[in-house]
């Protein structure tokens, strides 16, 4: 059974660190593409982040550029967002997703169980 | 930037059958996935591919895609389905994955 679980979360100051991890079991992880999906309260899903398999390839929303870092270990089954200069509009529950299907029309089977984060003063 | 775009709420009695769509440019040339989610819960996969359901989504819960709209429809809506829906495809350009902005589907 794939499983996707997410820790790391909490309430942080505007200008704090966090750093989430997501780990992952039931499959492959190391063939996997994997995405970081965030949603803010009320609002809709808003993709943040994807690393290819082997982490040589790496994307970001304009909204995180800069400021948060996706990385993984496959040795360990474990996906990580580093985040930096966290802001208020960075408040959301962030998913930790595996992409599935075929490449450029890939959808999202698997999502963890979500973990918040809070930014306020 | 590719958009797609939802209505806000769609509303059926129970028993009737729900339609929501997603309008986006040319959509009918792209792939198009939904998702359920309910207050609390991850978002699941109800439709990909358009019209492919995964295992223990009942064949009430079908998908279309054509033109400018894609359409995620329930037929014999149940009070269990009342949740919010999203559409999603995939932007090439950009390698990224785009949302809509979803619709709340209340159950009468």
């Amino acid at each position: 059974e794939v499983q996707l679980v997410e820790s790391g979360g909490g309430l942080v100051k505007p200008g704090e660190s966090l750093r989430l991890s997501c780990a992952a079991s039931g499959f492959t992880f190391s063939g996997s593409i994997m995405h970081w999906i965030r949603q803010a309260p009320g609002k809709g899903l808003e993709w943040v982040s994807s690393i290819s398999s082997s982490g040589s390839y790496i994307y970001y929303a304009d909204s995180v550029k800069g400021r948060f870092t996706i990385s993984r270990d496959n040795a360990q089954n474990s996906l990580f967002l580093q985040m930096n200069s966290l802001r208020g509009e960075d408040t959301a529950v962030y998913y930790c997703a595996r992409e599935d299907g075929y490449r450029y029309k890939g959808y999202f089977q698997h999502w963890g169980q979500g973990i918040p984060v809070t930014v306020s003063s | 930037s590719y958009v797609l775009t939802q209505a806000p709420s769609v509303s059926v009695a129970p028993g009737q059958t729900a339609r929501i769509t997603c309008v986006g440019d040319k959509i009918g040339s792209q792939t198009v996935h939904w998702y359920q989610q309910k207050p609390g819960q991850a978002p699941v996969l109800v439709v990909y591919d358009d019209n492919d359901r995964p295992s223990g989504i009942p064949d009430r819960v079908s998908g279309s895609n054509s033109g400018s709209s894609a359409t995620l429809t329930i037929t014999r809506v149940e009070a269990g389905d009342e949740a919010e829906y999203y559409c999603q495809v995939w932007d090439a350009t950009n390698d990224r994955p785009t949302f809509g902005g979803g619709t709340k589907l209340t159950v009468l």
